[in-house]
């Protein structure tokens, strides 16, 4: 039971560059979500899912994109890589409702240069 | 607006040194708030949920607690390994939905 986990660990990206985090959890929970860690700021929830198949805006979805076809992932986009979106990446998930805690992930540590 | 402050930013304890952690908000529509410990590069892990003024939960050094305005994070006789950073969150119920709003958190750091 690996949990929920995350690819790449690190990136590194030039300015207009596309690419996609990739987040899978084992845990059969319906609730996904990516958030975003800057340095004195707390978590900033960017999209989240409620079930295979739907996505939703959060905070800050500006400039990224999301998908999940399948229950287990829950994909993130960047189109066209800017120096703000340098930045930690966190997925998580939570069951199937809204209250219970959510599950993270090891985090994906991207610099867009 | 909602917003949720941690305090202190950073705290140094001696081992065995007890103190509390503060998060306080002000916000509408409290569902619950959530603590959760975040190690260096790793993310964050859950610790506890509170969900109404007056309730308390505990697991080993740590006791969570909560108020109408504030909870509070209480560290018993601290070791070197409980040195993390502490974040709390709030679940808010808006239209349409649900919300999590994060703090900032606490750094903490325990000398031996």
């Amino acid at each position: 039971n690996a949990g929920v986990t995350q690819t790449p660990k690190f990136r590194v990206l030039k300015t207009g560059q596309s690419m996609t985090l990739l987040c899978a959890q084992d845990m059969n929970h319906e609730y996904m979500y990516w958030y975003r860690q800057d340095p004195g700021m707390g978590l900033r929830l960017i999209h989240y899912s409620v079930g295979e198949g739907t996505t939703a805006k959060g905070e800050v979805p500006d400039g990224y994109n999301v998908s999940r076809l399948k229950k287990q992932n829950f994909l993130l986009g960047l189109e066209s890589a800017a120096p703000s979106q340098t930045s930690v990446y966190f997925c998580a998930s939570s069951s199937d409702r809204a209250t219970y805690e959510q599950y993270f992930g090891p985090g994906t540590r991207l610099t867009v240069t | 607006e909602d917003q949720v402050t941690q305090s202190p930013e950073a705290l140094r304890l001696q081992e065995g040194e007890s103190s509390s952690l503060n998060c306080s908000y002000t916000v509408s529509g409290l569902r619950g708030l959530f603590w959760y410990r975040q190690d260096p590069g790793k993310g964050p892990e859950f610790l506890f949920t509170l969900y109404s003024a007056g309730e308390e939960k505990e697991k080993e050094r740590l006791k969570a607690t909560l108020t109408k305005k504030e909870s509070f994070l209480h560290i018993t006789a601290p070791k070197p390994e409980d040195s993390a950073t502490y974040l709390c969150a709030v679940l808010l119920e808006v239209t349409g939905g649900f919300k999590t709003i994060f703090g900032a958190g606490t750094r903490l750091f325990v000398k031996a």
